[in-house]
């Protein structure tokens, strides 16, 4: 079964660290770019940050550029988020989710990690 | 990257039809035929409906239809169930090689 969940997730102080981390399996890991996207409570979906399969390529949305840092280990099937700097609005559910080859949209969500900013 | 902009909310009668629309700018949906559609159910991971504006990955109901023209993509459910109740979000490739979302539309079944 294609499968990824996500972990890490919890309370944070404002200005803290926090890495979340996606597991993936039932597919060959190393072939996929990957995606955060995350969701404030009650709120809309927010695309993240990407990265292709290789590393090679990575972008994030202005809203965490320069505090957060997408990676991938390609021989742990695994995704991470390294989050710095935290504020109160990043306080959101954290999914990972993977890009079909070769197309432009997420096809397989994991079930979410939930990330509080809160003093 | 600004959110792309859909309806807060539509409503229709089971079997009836509804549509959705999500509208960008040149710059991400107008320019890109990379739209894709997500229902999500509320506790849920989003889910993918339609891709590529139009096309459906296996598994998903031929009620559920998409079309483009200019800077405006758009949703159609046909023939609605009591089970497509549920939050409904456009995504867009944009020029920048990010991805940007709608603001979502909930969608009731009266």
């Amino acid at each position: 079964e294609v499968q990824l969940v996500e972990s890490g997730g919890g309370l944070v102080q404002p200005g803290g660290s926090l890495r979340l981390s996606c597991a993936a399996s039932g597919f060959t890991f190393t072939s996929y770019s990957m995606n955060w996207v995350r969701q404030a409570p009650g709120k809309g979906l927010e695309w993240v940050s990407y990265i292709s399969s290789s590393s090679s390529t990575i972008y994030y949305a202005d809203s965490v550029k320069g505090r957060f840092t997408i990676s991938r280990d390609n021989a742990k099937n695994s995704l991470y988020l390294q989050m710095n700097s935290l504020r109160a609005e990043d306080t959101a559910v954290y999914y990972c989710a993977r890009d079909q080859k070769g197309y432009y949209h997420f096809d397989i969500w994991g079930q979410g990690t939930m990330v509080t900013v809160s003093s | 990257q600004s959110a792309l902009t859909q309806p807060a909310s539509v409503s229709g009668s089971p079997g009836q039809s509804i549509t959705i629309s999500c509208t960008g700018t040149s710059s991400d949906v107008g320019g890109y035929n990379y739209v894709s559609w997500y229902q999500q159910h509320p506790g849920k991971a989003p889910k993918l409906m339609i891709y590529d504006v139009s096309n459906r990955p296996s598994g998903v109901s031929n009620r559920f239809s998409g079309s483009k023209s200019g800077n405006t993509a758009s949703l159609t459910i046909s023939g609605l169930q009591a089970e497509d109740e549920a939050d409904y979000y456009c995504s867009s490739y944009t020029s920048t090689s990010t991805r940007v979302f709608g603001g979502g539309t909930k969608l009731t079944v009266l």
